[in-house]
């Protein structure tokens, strides 16, 4: 079954931007959709479609994907961004769901 | 606005089988493409998918636990139900329910999750 493999960690510091990284074979013919996952509570989609913001998600976030690597790019970081970001693909080859193993980011 | 929350024991023995209710507002669940999909997450670990419940009552089960599960939905009561057999504590974990839109494949609301404890 597809794999996807994150950093386990990406520390950034007020302000700056933080990249978070999710590999997988020719990733970039799937589509990439990423949740924010604050502690103790539910996770919340933040991109879908490699790039897209549901509404309500501060266009700070912005995401891409080619190749193996999809990126979620955070700019102008916030201590409220800290959080695990987990990506997800679907395996259209099993019709499976697949997160990663998330990315804790920390807020220096 | 769409919501669900799911509903179902806290606590299971090893070997029990656990039912596991979600039940949601605000989308039908005849909806074309429109699908209700478990996730869980292990104290400390990563979200993992369980189980997707399509419109038309097609089904996909993760491939290391479909041995184990059911899932079914009630469109008239707005509930999807899963089941799964001979629990183990490894299985410790919450368990989230969410809405699959019909534009992609992705989970865009979720419930609050609850926690299932598997221990004699």
């Amino acid at each position: 079954s597809y794999v996807v493999t994150h950093p386990p960690s990406v520390s950034v510091a007020p302000g700056k931007t933080a990249r978070i990284t999710c590999g997988g074979n020719d990733i970039g013919s799937k589509s990439v959709h990423w949740y924010q996952q604050r502690p103790g509570q539910a996770p919340v989609l933040v991109i879908y479609y490699d790039g897209d913001r549901p509404s309500g998600i501060p266009e700070r976030f912005s995401g891409s994907n080619s190749g193996n690597t999809a990126t979620l790019t955070i700019s102008r970081v916030e201590a409220g961004d800290e959080a695990d970001y987990y990506c997800q693909v679907w395996d259209s080859s099993s019709d499976h769901w697949v997160f990663g193993g998330g990315t804790k980011l920390t807020v220096l | 606005q769409i919501t669900l929350k799911e509903s179902g024991p806290t606590l299971v023995k090893p070997t029990q089988t656990l039912t596991l209710t979600c039940t949601f507002s605000g989308f039908s669940l005849s909806t074309t493409g429109v699908g209700v999909g478990w996730i869980r997450q292990p104290p400390g670990k990563a979200l993992e998918w369980v189980a997707l419940i399509y419109w038309n009552d097609d089904k996909r089960y993760s491939p290391s636990l479909k041995s184990r599960l059911t899932i079914t939905k009630d469109t008239s009561k707005n509930q999807v139900v899963i089941t799964m057999t001979n629990m183990d504590p490894v299985d410790t974990a919450t368990y989230f329910c969410a809405h699959r839109p019909k534009a992609y494949d992705a989970f865009d609301i979720w419930g609050q999750g609850t926690l299932v404890t598997v221990s004699s």
